[in-house]
């Protein structure tokens, strides 16, 4: 089966400006998590969706992210403005069901200057 | 709140020899416990996960790990390692349906050759 999909690789853009990320999950698969990681820590969730409602965005900085999964399949995320401290990988997985391993992306690497 | 203890930033290993990357975990309740890998640059991947059962897991490329309750622990462990099983690896925990995954800091294993 197909994996998780993500893109763009790499991004780097100026700080203030607006950038987006785009994954597709594996087929079949209702839950799609957004994951930040910084380098040297772990994935830090920004966003669970079940379907395409969101299960949990606790974590998620609305005054700067936002994220959509309009037909329950293909996610964006997006930032704007974006701040230095928002560099790191941003990753996407999915998983089946809430006991089953999530799958992951291989991520977007995001550098702000 | 639910939490993950890596207690080592690195482990080094003969190649060879057994390894074990430690775990320590905080949840109400009963655990939902996970381990994945992590390659540079790519996204983490599913070795193995206890749910409930045998208190010793198998999973992909001859790893296992150990739930000891009592301990509130589950130890990453694998007979003979390899030279390309060093990665950065995850420990993760869910007290739930409905309760997100936390991700451990991670633990570097270098295996020398």
């Amino acid at each position: 089966e197909a994996g998780v999909a993500q893109s763009p690789r790499y991004k780097i853009i100026e700080k203030r400006q607006s950038v987006a990320f785009w994954c597709n999950p594996i087929s079949g698969h209702a839950t799609l998590y957004w994951y930040q990681q910084i380098l040297g820590q772990g994935p830090k969730l920004l966003i669970q969706f079940q379907n395409n409602g969101v299960v949990d965005d606790s974590q998620l900085p609305k005054d700067r992210f936002s994220a959509e999964r309009l037909k329950g399949v293909d996610s964006t995320l997006k930032i704007q403005p974006a701040k230095l401290e928002d560099s790191a990988v941003y990753l996407c997985a999915s998983s089946g069901g809430f006991n089953q391993p999530q799958h992951f992306g291989d991520g977007t690497r995001l550098s702000i200057l | 709140a639910q939490s993950v203890a890596q207690p080592e930033d690195q482990v080094n290993v003969a190649e060879g020899n057994p390894l074990t990357v430690k775990c320590t975990y905080s949840v109400s309740g009963n655990p939902y416990l996970f381990w994945y890998v992590q390659y540079p640059n790519r996204g983490l991947q599913f070795l193995l996960k206890y749910i409930t059962g045998d208190n010793l897991v198998k999973g992909s490329y001859g790893f296992e790990a150990e739930f000891n309750k009592s301990q509130t622990s589950f130890h990453l462990k694998k007979p003979s390692a390899l030279v390309s099983d060093s990665a950065l690896y995850f420990c993760a925990v869910r007290a739930g349906e409905g309760q997100n995954f936390v991700f451990g800091p991670g633990t570097r294993l270098s295996v020398l050759p």
